[in-house]
């Protein structure tokens, strides 16, 4: 079946340490997004990438990371710069530009820093 | 940063009830707006993509409209069913701007 997998669903990391949540899919849809969801607000972007080797800020990009190395892969860094990163992450891809397309999510995955 | 407004935050109805929720959004540079299900433990699923002032979409016992010149869409459930509980999410996209920007949602409790 196609679809959309994040993993883990859960994640636990220290202060200070860096993490990386993967995001993998076999939809062969060209764009891919990063979303953040918080208590009591809507889903805000992190990061998007349109195609291979190219990939765009979103409204929250400090503190995170990417990469689009590969077409069925898209996976988020949270780096200690990140002063907040406990959140709900959700990963999304669309055959092609966000807006025209509907976006395919994944399941989610909930990092907590303890 | 597009401003989306969803009201209510939530609602409860009667199985069987009618329902609708609207979604407010910025009407200049309009592009398209998408309605998305999120059900719990699951993944957002869409719902609509909508594209024209307008427009009408319908799937099922849930359909929606869209008003591009005055920024809205309404989300219509006819006899809702406890299958319906879900948190409905709108989003707008904005031409020039690469992305779709949520609201908060809708949370949705259908009573038996």
């Amino acid at each position: 079946d196609g679809g959309i997998t994040q993993s883990p669903k859960y994640l636990f990391r220290k202060e200070g340490q860096n993490v990386t949540l993967s995001c993998e899919q076999n939809l062969n849809h060209d764009a891919m997004y990063w979303y953040r969801q918080d208590p009591g607000q809507g889903l805000r972007l992190i990061y998007y990438s349109q195609i291979v080797n190219d990939f765009q800020k979103g409204d929250i990009a400090e503190g995170y990371s990417v990469s689009r190395e590969k077409k069925e892969s898209f996976p988020l860094t949270v780096t200690s710069a990140q002063k907040n990163p406990t959140a709900f992450y959700l990963c999304a891809s669309s055959p092609g530009l966000a807006g025209m397309y509907e976006q395919f999510f994944g399941p989610g995955t909930r990092l907590t820093v303890l | 940063i597009l401003n989306v407004e969803q009201s209510p935050q939530s609602l409860h109805v009667q199985e069987g009830d009618s329902t609708n929720f609207t979604c407010s959004f910025p009407s200049s540079n309009f592009y398209a707006l998408h309605w998305y299900r999120w059900e719990t433990a699951k993944s957002p699923e869409a719902l609509f993509v909508m594209t024209l002032n307008g427009d009408e979409k319908k799937k099922g016992r849930i359909s929606a409209t869209l008003n591009t010149k005055e920024g809205y869409s309404y989300l219509y459930i006819k006899g809702s069913q406890p299958e319906d509980s879900a948190t409905y999410l709108c989003a707008s996209y904005s031409g020039g701007y690469q992305k779709v920007t949520f609201g908060t949602g809708t949370k949705l409790q259908v009573i038996p």
